[in-house]
């Protein structure tokens, strides 16, 4: 069973610090990694996606994949307090086929 | 990205009736999902809509409980049927668009409240 596994926090930084998101998933062949946002009472908010080893920045944020220990992360640089919300890590095998999803971490960015 | 509504946002419906949710999107896409976010919960996949064909379930849901159309390649609906409290969810349809390969966008959801 395919499984994507995140801490829930909440994760609690203060602004302008780095947040750091992290998130393993259990299928070794998955291909497409994705980080969404989902504000409380919204739908989730594409921010990130990522499909080879490394880092890809945007932004302040930079997403980190590393394949062989089945981990992907989210960075978020000077954190504001509009960034507190729930981020949610998404996992897809192959193009085309749903997103299997972790729990989320509550991240809180204090003023 | 495509640009996707939902209607209705939210509804709140008495036990034993059916609420049919639909889903419009503004240009063709490949893929369009069902998924239910309960309170407090993540994401979970209730089906694959596929157009001209039966929908795909997971494991957990039933085409006569979730009954899920989809006429052509910019429209889906899904009917909640003979509801229960339990039912209660956020109901959230995504799109992958004809010019992505696996992007998965969001519809802006219904939150359905059964009494």
């Amino acid at each position: 069973q395919k499984e994507v596994e995140q801490n829930s926090g909440p994760l609690s930084v203060p602004e302008g610090a780095i947040a750091s998101l992290n998130c393993t998933y259990s299928d070794r062949v998955s291909q497409s990694f994705f980080w969404y946002r989902q504000y409380s009472g919204k739908s989730p908010e594409l921010i990130m996606s990522i499909y080879s080893n490394g880092d890809k920045e945007d932004g302040r944020f930079t997403a980190q994949l590393n394949k062989a220990s089945q981990y992907v992360s989210l960075l978020i640089r000077d954190s504001q307090p509009s960034d507190s919300a729930t981020y949610l890590c998404a996992v897809t095998v192959q193009g085309n086929t749903p997103l299997v999803f972790g729990k989320g971490t509550r991240l809180s960015v204090i003023a | 990205s495509a640009v996707i509504s939902q209607k209705p946002s939210r509804d709140i419906c008495q036990r034993g009736t059916s609420l049919t949710i639909q889903c419009q999107v503004d240009s063709q896409v490949t893929m369009m999902f069902w998924y239910r976010q309960q309170p407090g919960q993540s994401l979970t996949l209730i089906a694959t809509a596929n157009q001209g064909s039966e929908a795909t379930y997971e494991s957990g849901f039933v085409i006569d409980k979730f009954p899920i159309s989809r006429p052509n390649l910019t429209f889906s609906t899904l009917t909640v049927s003979n509801m229960s409290p339990e039912d209660s969810s956020i109901y959230l349809c995504s799109v992958v668009g004809t010019g992505t390969t696996d992007t998965q966008y969001f519809g802006p959801g219904t939150r359905l409240t059964v009494l």
